[in-house]
């Protein structure tokens, strides 16, 4: 079976704290992805990657960065927490052709406070 | 720039009744398309997608889609609703890369 895995579900950090998100795929997958979702808004891409080491910007990249090290992890990393980071980030993996699906780790929930 | 709609962002229906949830995309040429599933507290799952051959697909738990050129529509339908479909929907579409777009969702609300 298939799996993505996040390091955690839940997260509560203060502002200005750098925080970690990891994100694990069991699937050999090329591409990984990193997505922020709130109410009203759906997904938004905030980073890709497509090999290791490589990495594109997607919609909303500002005050995120990324690493990807090994085929397998996909590093969300918020330099300085802000209140409105606060939300939940979903990780996908999948191969690299367009028809591909994509799949999802379960999400962490960040609040920042 | 490829985009996604998708119209409606509550939908309820009573348990037992027919669904259709709506999605149109806006691409040149024929997009690949997914509809995804997500839980509450839980990632997104694949239901189906399409991309050549018969417009009509059958995906999971009961759910199809029908694609229509003509109408660039990827409408997901499902003869009979369970109190466990109740759900965010995603309509998503992959037309000239591999980075897919998404809609912002309809979120299902199914009555007793």
């Amino acid at each position: 079976d298939v799996k993505v895995t996040q390091s955690s579900r839940y997260l509560v950090k203060r502002t200005g704290e750098k925080v970690f998100l990891e994100c694990v795929q069991d699937m050999d997958h090329e591409n990984m992805f990193w997505y922020r979702q709130d109410p009203g808004l759906g997904l938004r891409l905030i980073y890709f990657s497509y090999d290791v080491k490589m990495k594109e910007k997607g919609d909303i990249p500002e005050g995120y960065s990324v690493s990807r090290e090994k085929k397998e992890r996909f590093s969300l990393i918020l330099e300085s927490a802000s209140t409105n980071q606060t939300s939940m980030y979903l990780c996908a993996s999948s191969l690299r052709a367009r028809q591909e699906t994509q799949y999802f780790g379960p999400g962490t929930r960040l609040l920042v406070l | 720039a490829q985009s996604v709609t998708q119209p409606d962002i509550h939908i309820t229906v009573s348990e037992g009744a027919s669904l259709e949830l709506r999605c149109n995309y806006s691409y040149g040429a024929t997009p690949y398309l997914f509809w995804y599933v997500q839980s509450p507290g839980q990632g997104l799952q694949l239901l189906l997608k399409y991309f050549s051959g018969d417009t009509l697909v059958q995906g999971i738990k009961g759910f199809e889609a029908e694609f229509k050129r003509s109408q660039s529509s990827f409408n997901l339908r499902k003869p009979s609703v369970h109190w466990s479909d109740a759900a965010e929907y995603f309509c998503a579409s992959s037309g000239g890369s591999y980075i897919p777009t998404f809609g912002r969702g309809t979120s299902l609300i199914v009555h007793p």
